[in-house]
């Protein structure tokens, strides 16, 4: 099976930036995907990494370690909207994604 | 372009109730389709998926079923509501290889009482 592991809850302040971490254990890796979701909203696919690596995308970045089986969600200047949940995920083969439970991002100004 | 319809968008049922939540895709043959539901505060947990018409896999034991009677269609129901059905259930369908992106629609927020 698959498991995800991620901090519940981040705060930071406009203009900050944030890292968001995930630790994976995986009976076979493909890639680790990273979403967003608003408050009743749903969620919204940010990037994928299947290779060692940053990946970068406006402000925000996403980086992968296959050997450490571990990533992150880079968020720069941090902005009030960006006060979201975020999931890291992996698809299983033959299946779907399967979702960690998500990091809650605060962001005051 | 491709869309995904998810409706109704709100839905108070009674315990003991049926239920039955639909999905519909636009723009593309022979999806992927994907249900999965969210407890207030929770990650999102896969219930079924569907690589085709009539081809249904459940992920977790519970009191619901889907259904996928036609290419672009995906339904959710249960004959009788538990109080432990309540959440934010969310269609998704497949547009990435591996299944790395799943677009969702925009979900029903399930409140059983």
């Amino acid at each position: 099976g698959q498991s995800l592991e991620q901090p519940s809850e981040v705060t930071a302040v406009e203009g900050a930036i944030v890292q968001i971490n995930c630790t994976y254990q995986t009976s076979g890796f493909y890639g680790l995907s990273w979403y967003q979701q608003h408050d009743g909203g749903a969620p919204t696919f940010l990037s994928y990494n299947a290779l060692d690596g940053l990946e970068e995308t406006g402000r925000f970045s996403s980086f992968l370690s296959r050997s450490d089986s571990y990533g992150y969600l880079l968020l720069q200047e941090l902005q009030m909207k960006d006060s979201a949940s975020y999931f890291c995920a992996v698809p299983e083969a033959g299946t779907a994604l399967i979702f960690g439970k998500g990091t809650t991002l605060s962001v005051s100004s | 372009s491709q869309t995904i319809h998810q409706w109704p968008a709100t839905l108070v049922q009674p315990v003991g109730s049926p239920l039955s939540l639909e999905c519909t895709v636009e723009g593309t043959s022979n999806p992927n389709l994907y249900w999965y539901r969210q407890a207030a505060g929770r990650g999102l947990q896969l219930l079924f998926y569907s690589v085709g018409i009539g081809q249904i896999s459940s992920e977790v034991p519970q009191n619901l079923s889907a259904s996928r009677p036609q290419d672009r269609q995906f339904i959710l129901s249960s004959k009788k509501l538990l109080l432990s059905d309540s959440g934010f259930y969310l269609c998704a369908w497949r547009t990435g290889v591996l299944g790395e992106k799943l677009f969702f629609g925009s979900g029903t927020q399930l409140s059983v009482l």
